[in-house]
Order: structure tokens, then C-alpha cells, then sequence
């Protein structure tokens, strides 16, 4: 069984611009949660997203957003970087809910911002 | 707020040693609480979870029990070998219209040598 796909595993950008993420979760998942892994605040939530919908949202600006497809299959954009949007974003998925059920991480996509 | 705490780390142990990695939480209520662990250039993997007070998680030799009068999840093993050599997050999660959010400890390192 594949497990969670996250594309692209690197990525550089520059001030300013804007980012997409790409996620695919285990065949079956419907529930995608996405993190962001920094030296300095270690890992935070992002969001949840479940059969299209956001059902949770952390602490994060508006600058980032996700969306969810039909498919299960996920993205997260971020707009108008900043240096410390530096980071490794991690998705999970699990089947439904994922506050009772292991959540399956991906092996990240790391954004380096110059 | 949750929160998780770690014992700080870096741990170095020689094979074989004893390990314990201390964990404690700050919550309102019992959540469900989780030991994840990441090797290097990976995601998180799910060790081990439990989901109630004096419940006992284990895998792969590691053991960790839930104690809801300290607050505390530490993690255990009672043999290191040098595959273990990972960062460790301890975590907490709610049910209820708390999606996929996880709440992690900093992370502590360990490096087992032969």
C-alpha cells in the first residue's frame, strides 16, 4: 500500500513570490492534515481538510491556505513569502478521524525562501 | 492552552543502555496522547498511542503509560540499538471538532552509539 505523497521534496523560492504543495494521502484516506516543521517553533498545525471541507484551522496568517480535492488529494498554497516560511510542511492523512485514528506523515516537502 | 513538554535533549546512549525520554502535558481533561518518531530526511511515524489514564502503548520495545496524576507519557526501552537513533516527539490530540490537530513536544534527539 502506498503511503503519503508529498510533492515537490524541495523547493526554492524568493521574497514575495507564492508556493503550491502538493499532497497525495493513502488510497482510502479522506482526512489530510498538514504541518510546518521549523528549527525554531518545531512542529504546528495548520489545518484539516475532510471530503473538501476545512474542518480545522491553526494559528497560522491568511497568507497560508489549502484546499482539498474530491480525489482526497491535497494542496497547500502560501503567497507573498517570507523568510521564515522556511520550513518542512508535512501532510498526513488517516481514514476519517483523525483524533482516534494514527495519522500516516509523508516525508515532507522542504521550502527554502531566499 | 495544551501543551507538550520534553526533556532536553540531545540523549547519547551506548547500545544496549536503558532509555527514557521524559514527557509531560498541560490540558484540560485527558486527551489521547502519542509517541511519533523521525528519522533522518523522513516524516513522523506513529510509535505508539494511548488514549485513556493508566493506558499502557508499546511497540517495538518501546513502552510508554499514560499517568493522568503527573501528567506524564514517558517514553521507555529497555534496550537501545543504534537503528533507534531518531528524534522523538511525544504529542497530545482531542476528539471532537479538534481535527487532526496535534499538539507536539519540541522533539528530543537521540543518537545511540556502539
Amino acid at each position: 500500500k502506498a503511503g503519503v505523497t508529498q510533492t515537490p521534496r524541495y523547493l526554492i523560492k524568493t521574497r514575495g513570490q507564492q508556493v503550491t504543495l502538493s499532497c497525495s494521502p493513502i488510497s482510502g484516506h479522506r482526512s489530510v492534515s498538514w504541518y510546518q516543521q521549523t528549527p525554531g517553533q518545531g512542529l504546528q498545525f495548520l489545518f484539516e481538510y475532510f471530503s473538501e471541507t476545512q474542518r480545522n484551522k491553526g494559528n497560522f496568517p491568511g497568507r497560508f491556505s489549502g484546499r482539498q480535492f474530491s480525489n482526497s488529494r491535497s494542496e497547500m498554497n502560501v503567497s507573498t513569502l517570507e523568510l521564515g516560511d522556511s520550513a518542512l510542511y508535512l501532510c498526513a492523512s488517516s481514514l476519517s478521524d483523525p483524533s482516534n485514528q494514527p495519522q500516516h506523515f509523508g516525508d515532507g516537502t522542504r521550502l527554502s525562501i531566499l | 492552552g495544551d501543551s507538550v513538554t520534553q526533556m532536553e535533549g540531545p540523549v547519547t546512549l551506548s547500545e544496549e543502555a536503558f532509555l527514557t525520554i521524559n514527557c509531560t502535558y498541560t490540558a484540560t481533561g485527558y486527551p489521547s496522547l502519542f509517541w511519533y518518531v523521525q528519522y533522518p530526511g523522513e516524516g513522523l511515524q506513529l510509535l505508539l498511542k494511548a488514549t485513556k489514564a493508566d493506558d499502557k502503548g508499546s511497540n517495538k520495545g518501546f513502552e510508554a503509560t499514560y499517568r493522568k496524576e503527573t501528567t506524564s507519557f514517558h517514553l521507555e526501552k529497555g534496550s537501545v540499538q543504534v537503528s533507534d537513533s531518531a528524534v522523538y516527539f511525544c504529542a497530545l490530540s482531542w476528539g471532537g471538532t479538534s481535527y487532526g490537530k496535534l499538539t507536539f513536544g519540541q522533539g528530543t534527539i537521540l543518537t545511540v552509539h556502539p
